[in-house]
């Protein structure tokens, strides 16, 4: 049973424009979300982070907002860069025996 | 200065042998994690271990166990090796109970033929 979806598998984005991804769960249990950018033949790297307190974070180009009641997050990168082309995956933590579940990513390729 | 590593980056091996997939972390982390990434590239954790607690997900079966010598590594022994068993498998650690952001090392792909 997957408790972190990433609906989209995939995203193209201009860049200089905005790219919008999206993740929903299912577990009210989780207290803190993040997210994780993967290149090919690379370990995932920790992006940025929300705390289930809050309902945005913000690090430069990137900022995670947070809807608790639509168990719904979202990661915005403006303004993309070509750079930013990877895999982005969404993770939670449970609050019971932290375990962490990630959703299947999403593949963002920015156009130059 | 690598962060977290893992050894060997490729393994292929028979069904049935027994292997291990060896991680070292050089950030003084004390919580450190097993992750393994399938075909449908989902990651789904595996384990989470610190030095006073050992959490495993109940899905894995346990021809699989971590073992850590020290605080620094956490080692993955795998027994009686299934096709099955043919993934990714990514090492991870985190600061502890208060930041949950993980540093993954870079990966080892495991074929099982």
């Amino acid at each position: 049973d997957q408790q972190v979806k990433q609906n989209s598998p995939s995203l193209s984005v201009q860049e200089g424009r905005i790219s919008i991804l999206n993740c929903d769960y299912t577990n009210s249990m989780f207290d803190y979300f993040l997210w994780y950018k993967k290149y090919p033949a690379e370990g995932p790297t920790f992006l940025i982070s929300i705390s289930s307190i809050k309902d945005k974070n913000e690090d430069g180009r990137f900022t995670v907002f947070l809807n608790k009641s639509a168990k719904h997050l979202s990661l915005h990168i403006v303004p993309s860069q070509p750079g930013d082309s990877a895999v982005y995956f969404c993770a939670a933590r449970s609050n019971t025996g932290n375990q962490f579940y990630f959703g299947t990513g999403t593949s963002l390729t920015v156009i130059p | 200065d690598t962060a977290v590593s893992q050894t060997p980056k490729y393994l292929v091996t028979q069904m049935g042998n027994d292997k291990s997939i060896k991680c070292e972390q050089n950030l003084g982390h004390d919580t450190m994690y097993w992750y393994k990434q399938d075909s449908k590239k989902f990651l789904k954790i595996m384990f989470s271990y610190n030095n006073k607690e050992l959490i495993i997900n109940e899905t894995v079966p346990n021809r699989f166990s971590p073992k850590s010598p020290d605080k620094a590594h956490l080692n993955l022994h795998i027994n009686s090796l299934e096709l099955g068993d043919s993934a990714v498998y990514f090492c991870a650690s985190s600061q502890g109970t208060s930041r949950y952001e993980q540093y993954f090392g870079p990966g080892t792909r495991l074929t099982v033929t």
